[in-house]
């Protein structure tokens, strides 16, 4: 089965400064990589997502990197905000019928912004 | 607000207890889904309804018991649980069961 690794698992940046969080993944099938962002006390929300067609993808500040070669996708948030302090999860899944029951989550990356 | 609500949102219970947990979505999504949340761990797909139907049971103990009545309610029974079960429960509805994922607030069980 899938297997999906995420690092750091806690970051500090000072509000301002740029967030890097990276995950690698096993499976070559794996083709859709969503990020989730959980606020303290909800349930996560997705923030952007990324299919294997492409290896880039923005939305504001927040932008998604996939390398299918090396099988690691990161996650970046530019000017960060103290709005940013959540944990995030990365996953991975092959996009077929049932994409959703297949969806491996990474272990999450707590991030603080300092203010 | 997701459109997806749990109830309740803490739960302490005895091992010997019986209890449910509830989720209601308001989103007209057909997939439902049960996730196990603990610290330090990823998120663990428990069930997963599509159309009332359940898809998937990831080796999940029988003291965990789904029950989903129609497309837009999805409840966990639990009995004579162990203190390991004490965890974040998070009910999640998609539209199909590709693309994104719609979570609740969680229900905070203690197994005491």
């Amino acid at each position: 089965g899938e297997n999906v690794e995420q690092h750091p698992s806690t970051l500090s940046v000072q509000e301002g400064d740029s967030a890097v969080i990276k995950c690698t993944y096993s499976d070559s099938a794996s083709n859709y990589f969503p990020w989730y962002k959980q606020e303290l006390g909800k349930g996560p929300q997705l923030i952007i997502d990324i299919r294997s067609n492409v290896g880039e993808k923005k939305d504001q500040r927040i932008a998604v990197t996939l390398n299918k070669t090396a099988k690691h996708f990161s996650l970046h948030i530019t000017e960060t905000q103290p709005e940013d302090s959540a944990v995030y999860f990365c996953a991975a899944s092959p996009i077929s019928n049932f994409g959703n029951e297949k969806l491996t989550f990474g272990t999450g990356t707590r991030l603080t912004i300092i203010p | 607000e997701t459109g997806v609500t749990q109830t309740p949102r803490h739960l302490v219970m005895g091992m010997t207890n019986k209890k449910s947990l509830k989720c209601e979505q308001h989103l007209g999504h057909n997939a439902m889904y049960w996730y196990k949340q603990s610290a330090k761990k990823p998120l663990e797909l428990m069930f997963v309804y599509n159309f009332k139907e359940q898809t998937e049971n990831n080796s999940v103990p029988s003291r965990f018991s789904p029950e989903c009545p129609n497309s837009s309610h999805l409840f966990l029974h639990l009995h004579t649980l162990q203190p390991e079960d004490s965890a974040l429960y998070l009910c999640a509805s998609s539209l199909g069961t590709i693309g994104e994922l719609f979570f609740g607030e969680g229900s905070r069980l203690t197994v005491l």
